[in-house]
C-alpha cells in the first residue's frame, strides 16, 4: 500500500520568513495530494490540495509543488503569521477527487516565532 | 462545504465497555470514512463506511472491533467495541460530497478509557 513520508517533523521559522515542508509518497498510481491544517483540540482544515496533472498551485500565501516523477510534493507558506502556528499533514490517495482513502503523512509542527 | 457534527465530542469510559459515535451531515455525501488519531499522532484509516452495504476495513481493524454502519447518505455510526486503554483516541469521520470533491473532517470524538 501508499507510504507517505514527511518531513522535518517540527520547525521553527521567524514571523516573516518562509515555511518549507516535504513529503515523498510511495505509489505511482496516486493522484491527488491534499495539505491538512490541525490546530489544537481541533479538526484538520483542507488548505490546499493538487492533482496530478498539475506541477503547482498557489492560494494567496499558500503554494504546493508536485513532482511526479520523483514522488515528492512540497507545501510552501510565505511570509508566515503567528495563526500560521499549527501541525500540518500531508496526504496521497488514488482519486482524482479526493474520494479514495487518504495515506497521510506523520505531520509536521510549525511553530511560527514573533 | 458540508456541516459535520459528531457525538459525543468526549467521552471516559471503563475498559470492556463499548461505546457508538455518530457522525451527521446535512447533506448527502458520496462517501463517509473513519479515521483514529492516537495522542500527538497522524490519522490513520480504520474503513470506508458504505451505503446499506458492510464497511470496508483497512488493514489492522476488524468488524467486531470497530462495527460500522451507514444507513443512508447522510448518517453513519463507529461503534468501539470491547475497549482497552489502548483504544483511547480521537475518533473522526470524513466525507466527500459529489459537489466538493474534496474530503472534510468531522470535529472529532475523543475517547479515554479507564
Amino acid at each position: 500500500g501508499e507510504n507517505v513520508e514527511q518531513h522535518p517533523s517540527t520547525l521553527s521559522v521567524q514571523e516573516g520568513d518562509s515555511a518549507v515542508i516535504k513529503c515523498t509518497y510511495s505509489d505511482s498510481a496516486s493522484n491527488y495530494f491534499p495539505w491538512y491544517k490541525q490546530e489544537l483540540g481541533k479538526r484538520p482544515q483542507l488548505i490546499i490540495d493538487i492533482r496530478s496533472n498539475v506541477g503547482e498551485k498557489k492560494d494567496q500565501r499558500i503554494a504546493v509543488t508536485l513532482n511526479k516523477t520523483a514522488k515528492h510534493f512540497s507545501l510552501h507558506i510565505t511570509e508566515t503569521q503567528p495563526e500560521d502556528s499549527a501541525v500540518y499533514f500531508c496526504a496521497a490517495s488514488r482519486a482524482n477527487f479526493g474520494n479514495e482513502k487518504l495515506t497521510f503523512g506523520t505531520g509536521t509542527r510549525l511553530t511560527i516565532i514573533p | 462545504s458540508a456541516v459535520i457534527s459528531q457525538k459525543p465530542s468526549r467521552d471516559i469510559c471503563q475498559r470492556g465497555t463499548s461505546l457508538t459515535i455518530q457522525c451527521q451531515v446535512d447533506s448527502q455525501v458520496t462517501m463517509m470514512f473513519w479515521y483514529r488519531q492516537q495522542p500527538g499522532q497522524s490519522l490513520t484509516l480504520i474503513a470506508t463506511a458504505n451505503q446499506g452495504s458492510e464497511a470496508t476495513y483497512e488493514s489492522g481493524f476488524v468488524i467486531d472491533k470497530f462495527p460500522i454502519s451507514r444507513p443512508n447518505l447522510t448518517f453513519s455510526t463507529l461503534t468501539v467495541s470491547n475497549m482497552s486503554p489502548e483504544d483511547s483516541s480521537i475518533y473522526l469521520c470524513s466525507v466527500v460530497s459529489q459537489a466538493q470533491e474534496t474530503q472534510y473532517f468531522g470535529p472529532g470524538t475523543r475517547l479515554l478509557v479507564l
